[in-house]
């Protein structure tokens, strides 16, 4: 089945530690995309990439950073700069990000929790 | 930027019953998508719809994009309907990669 994979289901995190959330697609999809959801709220947008070896901000980088070495891979890391991070980690993808009528596929999301 | 609202925030119903779930926004949109997230935090796309109505078995949806709303109906609901129920939309002429989304309406439907 075709789909978006996010491991692990939940994480844990010690302070000052970096922690890296997996997202996996086998849509053939080029574009792909991280959300932060904090309860009672929308999604947020942390980064999203178009292309591999290409990725923009979205309007809450700060303490995250990502990677696109392959087309099906967008590792989220959590540094220790990033001093709120507890909340669910959504990955969502789309055909290319280039058109404004493409839909969004979402993962099953993370949960990430401070020990 | 665009302010997308959704309302109402909670509603419980019995099942059975019919419901509306509302999206007001605050510009010219040019993609809006409905979204539903389970209990177990799963988001399934039931919509894409900038415009006029779509029907999916139970559900169907409208948008009149000249007034800047969309409206979700849930009819003869289900246990499994219950999650939290998402409005996202893109800015017509803004960038093609930005969807924003509401804060989204919570739905209980009881046995």
């Amino acid at each position: 089945d075709g789909g978006i994979t996010q491991s692990p289901k939940y994480l844990f995190r010690k302070e000052g530690q970096n922690v890296t959330l997996s997202c996996e697609q086998n849509l053939n999809h080029d574009a792909m995309y991280w959300y932060r959801q904090d309860p009672g709220q929308g999604l947020r947008l942390i980064y999203y990439s178009q292309i591999v070896n290409d990725f923009q901000k979205g309007d809450i980088a700060e303490g995250y950073s990502v990677s696109r070495e392959k087309k099906e891979s967008f590792p989220l890391t959590v540094t220790s700069a990033q001093k709120n991070p507890t909340a669910f980690y959504l990955c969502a993808s789309s055909i290319d990000g280039q058109s404004y009528n493409e839909k969004l596929f979402f993962g099953s999301g993370t949960q990430l929790s401070v020990l | 930027g665009i302010q997308v609202e959704q309302s109402p925030p909670d509603l419980i119903l019995q099942e059975g019953a019919n419901s509306t779930l509302r999206c007001n926004f605050s510009d010219s949109v040019n993609n809006l998508q409905w979204f539903h997230q389970n209990p177990w935090g799963q988001l399934i796309n039931l919509f894409y719809i900038p415009s006029g109505t779509k029907q999916n078995g139970r559900l169907s949806a409208t948008t009149v994009a000249t007034e800047r709303y969309s409206l979700l109906y849930i009819s003869s609901s289900q246990t499994t309907d219950s999650g939290v129920y998402f409005c996202a939309v893109k800015i017509r002429g803004g960038s093609n990669y930005k969807l924003t989304f509401g804060k989204g309406t919570l739905l209980t439907v009881n046995p």
